[in-house]
């Protein structure tokens, strides 16, 4: 079934970076498009940003565009995400989300999540 | 962006209740409709995928329905471990949206 183990996240003022990872394993990772979701206090699901199972194709959602970038390294089975010039507003628990689709046929829904790891952006 | 809107926004059950959970696309999303459930503090768990079909593993008093706009989560006699927030998401377009949550109480 497989496991994604997200880490990097902490306490940070508005304006800095910090770069989150996603170690994934038990499933064939460079195989699948990787999702970035992430989840404000009490608050519901944002999609944030996704890569191809080959890191070429990426998306993003417009609020994080410019400032998010998405990488991965398929021999080390790694995802990261590096947030540049953080807001307030990017204070959330963010997932790291395998895609349920396989190669050239992303669906775009998520199958297996990480626990998360908490962003929180002090202003 | 195509909005996602979940009715109720939250919703008192008892064990053994039908409930019914619907989900309205701002556009025609064909069946690219998925259903997930959240309980506190944990990850989201994909329920169903394509609208309408059950992702393996998920017990089958969980079932999915609907295309177009219009689509229904029901859950046909609501057993403890139920009572959790449960989101759709459109997977027709990026940004991929979800609806605003309905929590099952």
């Amino acid at each position: 079934q497989g496991q994604l183990v997200e880490s990097g996240g902490g306490v940070v003022q508005a304006g800095t970076s910090l770069r989150l990872s996603c170690a994934a394993s038990g499933f064939s990772f460079s195989d699948y498009a990787i999702h970035w979701v992430r989840q404000a206090p009490g608050k519901g699901l944002e999609w944030v940003t996704m890569i191809w199972y080959d890191g070429i194709n990426k998306d993003y959602a417009d609020s994080v565009k410019g400032r998010f970038t998405i990488s991965r390294d398929n021999s080390k089975n790694t995802l990261s995400l590096q947030m540049n010039n953080l807001r307030a507003e990017d204070t959330a628990v963010y997932y790291c989300a395998k895609d349920r689709g396989r190669r050239r046929l992303p669906q775009n829904a998520f199958d297996l999540w990480g626990q998360g790891t908490m962003v929180t952006v002090s202003s | 962006d195509i909005q996602m809107t979940q009715s109720p926004a939250s919703l008192s059950a008892s064990v053994g209740d039908r409930v019914i959970i619907t989900c309205r696309a701002g556009q025609t999303i064909s069946t690219y409709l998925y259903w997930y459930q959240q309980k506190p503090g944990k990850a989201p768990n994909l329920l169903i995928y394509a609208a309408s079909f059950l992702q393996s593993g998920v017990p089958s008093r969980f079932s999915g329905s609907g295309a177009g706009t219009d689509f229904t989560l029901t859950i046909s006699s609501l057993q403890p471990e139920d009572f959790a927030t449960y989101y759709c998401q459109q997977s027709y377009t990026p940004p991929f949206t979800f609806g605003q949550g309905t929590r099952l109480e």
